[in-house]
């Protein structure tokens, strides 16, 4: 079974510009969560989606935003780019039939805001 | 709002050792769920073992082992016969019960583990 798959592994932009991360889950998951990745700040909850519906949000400004598709892959979107958003942006799946919740992590997207 | 408190930045190990990494946490709830993620250098999150709060039982996963101490909310990991492969960073994490509705983790700040041939 594949795992959790991300694209793009990595990419530069500049202040201003705009961004999507596409997530693509293990198949039969159907709940996705996104998380950021710093040095400073270690890693922070962005957004959890279950059957296309935020289910959960973190304490992150409205420039970040996502969604879930009726396939569960989502996609996180981050507009008006800081400096301050470069980071390894994590994306986790889990299937939803067990109540420990382990995610399943893919290797990341690597954001460099110049 | 929970916190996960990990107070060893770095630590090394020599191959074969036994390592203990430190995790503290904050919660007022009684149904949780813990966690130790490993994240080595080609940065995809593993999990190494769980805990869930209303076992009492230490959970234990070939070389590696919880000392959880519910009182005193702390919850150590133990590597035995340490190995070149599991040098990486290690992340205690802290999920709610399941009527808590979501998935959501609270990471420390990671403990990077070296382990000296």
């Amino acid at each position: 079974k594949a795992g959790v798959t991300q694209t793009p592994r990595y990419l530069i932009k500049t202040r201003g510009q705009q961004v999507t991360l596409s997530c693509s889950p293990i198949s039969g998951h159907r709940s996705v969560s996104w998380y950021q990745q710093t040095p400073g700040q270690g890693l922070q909850f962005l957004f959890e989606y279950f059957s296309e519906t935020q289910r959960n949000k973190g304490n992150f400004p409205g420039r970040f935003s996502g969604r879930q598709f009726s396939n569960s892959r989502s996609e996180m979107n981050v507009s008006t780019l800081e400096l301050g958003d470069s980071a390894l942006y994590l994306c986790a799946s889990t299937p939803q039939l067990t109540n420990t919740g382990e995610l399943f992590f893919g290797e990341g997207s690597r954001l460099t805001v110049l | 709002a929970q916190t996960v408190t990990q107070s060893q930045p770095e630590m090394s190990v020599q191959e074969a050792e036994t390592v203990t990494l430190s995790c503290t946490y904050d919660t007022s709830e009684s149904d949780y769920y813990l966690f130790w993620y490993k994240q080595p250098p080609s940065r995809q999150m593993i999990l190494v073992i769980r805990q869930e709060a209303y076992k009492q039982q230490n959970a234990t996963e070939n070389r590696f082992s919880v000392n959880f101490q519910k009182a005193a909310k702390s919850f150590s990991l133990k590597i035995s016969d340490s190995q070149l492969g599991d040098a990486a960073m290690y992340f205690c994490a802290y999920r709610e019960g399941s009527g808590a509705g979501s998935y959501q983790l609270t990471f420390g700040k990671g403990t990077k583990l070296s382990v000296i041939p």
